[in-house]
């Protein structure tokens, strides 16, 4: 079982309209959640990280996290074409190793 | 404020050959991690560096490969006796691991290594 799950897509939404992104790890004792984009042919780049239950939110961006069900997302509301990219999830148990999914494609249709 | 850096950006070696990748982090942060990205593939971490020290090196090949973050300079990531399968992205992330931002970490361009 990977650590890190993530519906690869392509996710395709309208411009204007919230995309929604989800994530699943199956390592319970993990400690911080991070949300990366990354357009085709760069690195990645921070969008938010959350350590605790609940939301945490930043301008347009949402992240949401729970524990108990092992799952945390990323909502993109008002999204716009320059937010389509890949949208990574990492998570780390101790900050030493971190887990990255493979990424969801995000297409915002103009 | 420059951001962290790796050089070169593109690698091409024959296989057989040793490839040396290079990070220098962030201004001010002094722990360094090392990533592995294979096309159409997620980021697989391979070790985790303080100056001077490997924390944690789990990801890893037994073989072939080595990073060392030395007390100046930057970091290196050394592939000795390339082969094809080495071919892929080198991403390098480095973090202050302090205070809020304990645990974040910020990428440098990336090398691409290519082998012949």
């Amino acid at each position: 079982q990977k650590e890190v799950e993530q519906n690869s897509g392509p996710l395709s939404v309208p411009e204007g309209a919230i995309a929604s992104l989800n994530c699943t790890y199956s390592d319970r004792g993990s400690q911080s959640f991070f949300w990366y984009r990354q357009y085709s042919g760069k690195s990645p780049e921070l969008i938010m990280f959350i350590y605790s239950n609940g939301d945490k939110e930043d301008g347009r961006f949402t992240a949401q996290l729970n524990k108990a069900s092992q799952y945390v997302s990323l909502l993109i509301r008002d999204s716009q074409p320059s937010d389509s990219a890949t949208y990574l999830c990492a998570v780390t148990p101790t900050g030493n190793q971190f887990y990255f999914g493979t990424g969801t494609s995000l297409t915002v249709i103009p | 404020n420059a951001g962290v850096m790796q050089n070169p950006r593109h690698l091409v070696r024959r296989r057989g050959q040793e490839a040396r990748l290079r990070c220098s982090p962030m201004k001010g942060h002094s722990h360094v991690y090392w990533y592995r990205q294979l096309p159409e593939e997620g980021l697989k971490f391979m070790v985790y560096l303080q100056k001077e020290n490997i924390i944690d090196e789990s990801g890893m090949p037994k073989e072939r490969f080595s990073a060392e973050f030395p007390k100046e300079g930057p970091s290196i990531l050394r592939i000795q006796q390339v082969v094809r399968g080495d071919s892929a992205a080198y991403f390098c992330a480095s973090s202050p691991r302090e205070g809020s931002s304990y645990n974040e970490q910020f990428f440098g361009p990336g090398t691409r290594l290519t082998v012949l």
